[in-house]
């Protein structure tokens, strides 16, 4: 069963940066592309970006263009995103999600969530 | 303010069939498919409907969906009492070349 295991809840203050983890596991990890979708408490869902496992190309969020960077290891099946100069706007959970090879790549499997926490 | 417009809540008796809609713009659903996610209290999101009406492999044939023009429905019949979560829809955005999503509709089954 494909699965997608992220990092832990973090708390950060205002200002400091953040990498979240995505551990896939059960398929070939090259083979499919990754996003990234955050919710903040009580809202609904935000694309925060996207990753080429392939060939590393990338395609963020335009609000969060130059905070926001994804990488990946093909070593470890392991996918981050880092985001920088954190403000409360950023507290939410972080989803990654691979987009399937389903017609219109929906996001077929998603990872448990990881809690971002930005208070002083 | 999401990109695509749902109705924030939604509800059925069980056994009832109820409707959510989507509407979009020519820049998102009226020029690309619409996917559907369900997400149960305290979990992540899980595809239900691809493609404007695809079901994924182990989705009930009681969720379908439809798309017209730059609105899309999604449709769930023989409502059950796990049917209650939040529901999403995403489309495609040529215009901010990312995926949207609308705001959510919380489904209660009374």
């Amino acid at each position: 069963q494909v699965q997608l295991v992220q990092s832990g809840a973090e708390v950060k203050k205002p200002g400091a940066s953040v990498k979240v983890s995505c551990k896939a596991s059960n398929y070939t990890f090259t083979n499919y592309d990754l996003t990234w979708v955050r919710q903040a408490p009580g809202q609904g869902l935000e694309w925060v970006g996207w990753i080429s496992v392939y060939n590393g190309n990338t395609n963020y969020a335009q609000r969060l263009q130059g905070r926001v960077t994804m990488t990946t290891d093909t070593s470890t099946s392991t996918a981050y995103m880092e985001l920088r100069s954190l403000t409360s706007d950023d507290t939410a959970v972080y989803f990654c999600a691979r987009e399937g090879q389903l017609n219109g790549s929906p996001f077929d499997y998603w990872g448990q969530g990881t809690l971002i926490t930005v208070s002083s | 303010q999401s990109v695509l417009t749902q109705p924030p809540s939604a509800s059925g008796t069980p056994g009832q069939r109820v409707s959510i809609s989507c509407s979009g713009s020519s820049s998102n659903v009226g020029n690309n498919t619409v996917n559907w996610y369900q997400q149960l209290p305290g979990s992540a999101p899980k595809l239900l409907i691809y493609s404007n009406g695809q079901r994924p492999s182990g989705v009930p044939d009681r969720f379908s969906g439809f798309k017209s023009g730059t609105s899309a429905s999604l449709a769930i019949s023989g409502l059950q009492s796990e049917d209650e979560a939040d529901y999403y829809c995403a489309a495609w955005d040529d215009s901010l070349n990312g995926p949207v999503f609308g705001g959510g509709t919380k489904l209660t089954v009374l």
